[in-house]
């Protein structure tokens, strides 16, 4: 059982470059989120996905967009990277929030430097 | 907004017990989380309260009081393993959201020494 995989697990860009981050769960999960933790600022929302085809801002979105075309993939993307975006990336995922506890299950994290 | 805090480090000794405090003010608060994260790992989750009082699990205990704003992590028997960051989420929907967000307090980073 995987659970939840992140590709990949380091890059560095380029200012101005784009890219891609994968994240895939095999738990059957409707929500999938994007954080980014940073030193000193802990882990910040940069998007989520409450079920496929879905989409909403967090509270640190700009510069990323997010797509959610399956239910189990949630790709976040960099247009233009900037040095800001230097961070780990951690994808999650979990069950609909109802009478559950709503545990996120995370990846491994990705390792993004923008020179 | 959301406001969570906690300690940004403590220290403690091999088999002493611990309390890591962590408040919070929030709208449409839903649940308190704790997880731990090693250096260069991902977090795991420990604990989740939503209604006050202690849920006790092995060594960690997580306790709840939802009038303060207050909980805390007690970790009991302390191993050098347990030398890590906790962290504290809060679970809320805030007026006008959609659904329910996590946000995570900066963690506190625990060393445990011999």
């Amino acid at each position: 059982n995987a659970g939840v995989t992140q590709t990949p697990k380091f890059r560095v860009l380029k200012t101005g470059q784009s890219m891609t981050l994968l994240c895939a769960q095999d738990m059957n999960h409707e929500y999938m989120y994007w954080y980014r933790q940073d030193p000193g600022m802990g882990l910040r929302l940069i998007h989520y996905s409450v079920g496929e085809g879905t989409t909403a801002k967090g509270e640190v979105p700009d510069g990323y967009n997010v797509s959610r075309l399956k239910k189990q993939n949630f790709l976040l993307g960099l247009e233009s990277a900037a040095p800001s975006q230097t961070s780990v990336y951690f994808c999650a995922s979990s069950y609909r929030d109802r009478a559950d506890t709503g545990e996120l299950f995370f990846g491994e994290g990705s390792r993004l430097t923008v020179l | 907004g959301q406001n969570i805090d906690q300690p940004t480090e403590m220290t403690a000794t091999e088999g002493a017990i611990v309390q890591i405090n962590c408040t919070y003010q929030t709208s449409g608060f839903n649940g308190l989380f704790w997880y731990q994260q090693h250096a260069g790992e991902a977090p795991t989750f420990l604990s989740y309260n939503v209604l006050d009082g202690l849920e006790e699990k092995g060594r960690f205990s997580s306790f709840l009081s939802r009038s303060k704003g207050y909980s805390y992590l007690l970790l009991k028997e302390l191993q050098m393993k347990d030398s890590a960051s906790y962290l504290c989420a809060v679970r809320a929907r805030p007026p006008g959201a959609g659904s329910y967000q996590l946000t995570f307090g900066k963690g506190t980073k625990l060393s445990v020494i011999p």
